[in-house]
């Protein structure tokens, strides 16, 4: 059971957008930064968003973060087939002294 | 180019010991945080343990805290994770990860390749 709550699964068509929640608690999400990553199958994880929603170098602006109180999303735009991934919310938590991750959540595009 | 290289997985028995490593390279790497992030099979990413340069700490999730151990050696760009009292549990793609700054421990920007790490008797 991940501290951090996030959707199984989502899916949308290519070209579409869709979005991915991550829900934590005052000591994680409430109180820290929240960063994103991808992983493709068969990959090591990719920074896609760090501190809540600035984007590392070389990552596309249809990528975009947002967090509000307790909860983070994860925004994609012009969804390609090369999206379909996994997708992970993580952060600092203050108690225990510990990054935690969201459970992942799997982008199928349709 | 930034790029770490582990190495050290394998069969272990449970109550066994393994000494991970992760060479670093293309960044000053002592001044930059470190984390290890490992995957079960199947299964999310977990943190296990991070370093940091600004404060000096390393910090452990629960599962580990007490059996395994984090370590660096910046004279040779190498970062070690030694495990012991190996669980079934513990298998996994170990990950070694650069933070974006010296005290950073969530916001990995460059991960290495994995090493396999199988505990089983």
């Amino acid at each position: 059971q991940s501290v951090l709550t996030q959707p199984p699964s989502v899916s949308a068509a290519p070209g579409q957008k869709v979005t991915v929640s991550c829900s934590g608690g005052s000591s994680n999400i409430g109180s820290n930064l929240v960063s994103w990553y991808q992983q493709l199958p068969g990959t090591a994880p990719k920074l896609l968003i760090y501190a809540n929603n600035k984007r590392p170098s070389g990552i596309p602006d249809r990528f975009s973060g947002s967090k509000s109180g307790t909860s983070a999303t994860l925004g994609i735009t012009g969804l390609q087939t090369g999206d379909e991934a996994d997708y992970y919310c993580a952060t600092w938590d203050s108690s225990p002294l510990t990054v935690v991750f969201g459970g992942g959540t799997r982008l199928t595009v349709l | 180019e930034v790029q770490l290289l582990e190495s050290g997985g394998g069969l272990v028995q449970p109550g066994g010991s393994l000494r991970l490593s992760c060479v670093a390279s293309g960044f000053t790497f002592s001044t930059y945080a470190m984390s290890w992030v490992r995957q079960a099979p199947g299964t999310g990413l977990e943190w296990v343990s991070g370093h940091s340069v600004h404060s000096g700490a390393t910090f452990y999730s629960n599962p580990v805290k007490g059996r395994f151990t984090m370590s660096r050696d910046n004279s040779k760009n190498t970062l070690y994770l030694q495990m012991n009292s190996l669980r079934v549990e513990d298998t996994a793609v170990y990950y070694c990860a650069k933070g974006n700054s010296g005290g950073s421990f969530n916001e990995l920007e460059y991960w290495g390749q994995g090493t396999l790490v199988t505990v089983s008797s």
